[in-house]
């Protein structure tokens, strides 16, 4: 199994500024995902993050708007620009371990408001 | 967009009775998973089963899957007041990406 961490565990922004989430893993992993959590919604994976490469992005989702890092195996970040009360969301991340069988292990979660 | 469709999407039941939720997907994938998350939390992974399997038991839960059909169930026997959360399905396909369905929120009532 994984212990993952995130810091802030939430957050009121105002619209028009950036919040950094950081996701920290208690071991070395290959990918990271992040995922969007809208009020009373599913979630909806933003991006993966592989170390060393640039992450892949889903459907509707962009770079600019959502810049992530991954400096090392343990850990990720992921930037949410320019908000709007629309990103108001849990931002959650989330690991598998090498070599499957693939299920995966979630942080607790960012709650963002942005007013 | 969701691969899955969970049904129903709300559920209460009392403490002692069985639940069972389905969960409906629309393309061929390697495995299907099941997890639950309490009131805003992060996600516990439950049970996941894989594309060959068509049953799967791991405690009081029980899955099924069937391909053909391309739906899901889930069982939880005899449910406790900590059984209430929701749960949601989600199917893994190639590079270990997951789709998650609506979720059905759970309620048990003590």
């Amino acid at each position: 199994s994984a212990v993952i961490s995130q810091k802030p565990s939430r957050d009121i922004c105002q619209r028009g500024t950036s919040l950094t989430i950081q996701c920290q893993v208690d071991s070395q992993v290959t990918m990271m995902f992040w995922y969007r959590q809208q009020p009373g919604q599913s979630l909806t994976l933003i991006a993966t993050a592989n170390q060393g490469s640039e992450a892949t992005y889903e459907s509707g989702f962009v770079i600019d708007k959502f810049p992530i890092s991954r400096p090392n195996l343990t850990f990720s970040t992921l930037t949410v620009s320019n908000m709007s009360p629309e990103d108001s969301s849990i931002y959650l991340c989330s690991v598998d371990l090498p070599g499957g069988p693939y299920e995966q292990y979630f942080g607790p979660g960012t709650r963002l408001t942005v007013t | 967009s969701q691969q899955g469709e969970e049904d129903p999407q709300a559920l209460s039941i009392q403490e002692g009775e069985n639940a069972t939720m389905n969960c409906s997907y629309k393309t061929s994938i390697n495995n299907l998973q099941w997890y639950r998350q309490n009131s805003g939390r992060g996600l516990v992974h439950l049970i996941l089963i894989r594309s060959n399997e068509r049953e799967k038991h791991s405690g009081r839960l029980r899955v099924t899957l069937d391909t053909s059909k391309k739906s899901s169930s889930l069982l939880i026997t005899a449910s406790r007041a900590a059984d209430t959360a929701s749960y949601f399905c989600a199917t893994g396909v190639a590079g270990n990406k997951l789709t998650f369905g609506g979720g059905t929120r759970v309620l048990v009532k003590p």
